[in-house]
């Protein structure tokens, strides 16, 4: 079964420096990828996804993440972290077998330091 | 959240209460999904319908139930409330991508005392 692993709970940059957040999927290929943004006291919403073609993916607020298929990764990253951007992100991909069912990672939560 | 309303936003219920958390589309998708957010394990599929009258188990059923009796509506029902059902639960429908990407509704946070 598909599977999402998502390495480090919290991760804290300062304003200004470079934004990684890691995913890792297992197993065969998915379709697709997805990264998603819950701010706090809020629900998700999509920050970017991958389907087809490039495998540079961008997204809203300045973030992009690259489809690795030899790394089985979908890292998420930004340049230049702002305050703005403290919030839990979440990879996510489909299940095998339909239903449109998604997997979630367990989330990494940003802080952004002044 | 277009497309997608849940209520309540909040509840405190005591431990063997019932409730019913209601979701309701107005995207008419034959898919709708609950999901429950835990601190520190992200979102776990609770059941999912892939149309009116059609209900699966997802990866953490136990403790609930769901009807799905028309397209729009896709309520999730806890009969017994326990502590362990203390969570943030959220609707969910495709969008139109057919890619497996979901819309969620705001969330309905449930905390059981």
């Amino acid at each position: 079964a598909q599977s999402v692993t998502q390495l480090g709970s919290h991760v804290s940059v300062s304003e200004g420096a470079l934004v990684l957040l890691r995913c890792n999927y297992s197993s065969s290929v998915p379709p697709y990828l997805f990264w998603y943004v819950q701010y706090p006291n809020q629900g998700l919403q999509l920050l970017l996804k991958y389907t087809t073609g490039a495998t540079l993916v961008k997204g809203i607020n300045g973030f992009e993440a690259e489809f690795k298929k030899s790394e089985t990764s979908f890292h998420l990253t930004k340049p230049s972290a702002h305050m703005s951007d403290a919030a839990e992100y979440f990879c996510a991909v489909p299940t095998q077998g339909g239903s449109e069912k998604l997997v979630f990672g367990k989330g990494t939560k940003l802080t952004v330091n002044p | 959240n277009a497309g997608v309303t849940q209520t309540p936003k909040f509840r405190i219920l005591k431990i063997g209460q019932s409730m019913t958390l209601q979701c309701t589309q107005d995207m008419n998708h034959n898919y709708m999904y609950w999901y429950r957010q835990d601190p520190g394990m992200g979102l776990k599929l609770i059941y999912y319908s892939v149309g009116a009258g059609i209900t699966d188990k997802g990866e953490v059923p136990n403790g609930y139930n769901v009807s799905r009796s028309t397209t729009e509506d896709f309520p999730l029902r806890l009969e017994l409330a326990a502590p362990s059902q203390t969570s943030v639960y959220f609707c969910a429908i495709p969008t139109s991508s057919n890619t497996g990407e979901l819309f969620f509704g705001e969330g309905s946070r449930l905390t059981v005392l």
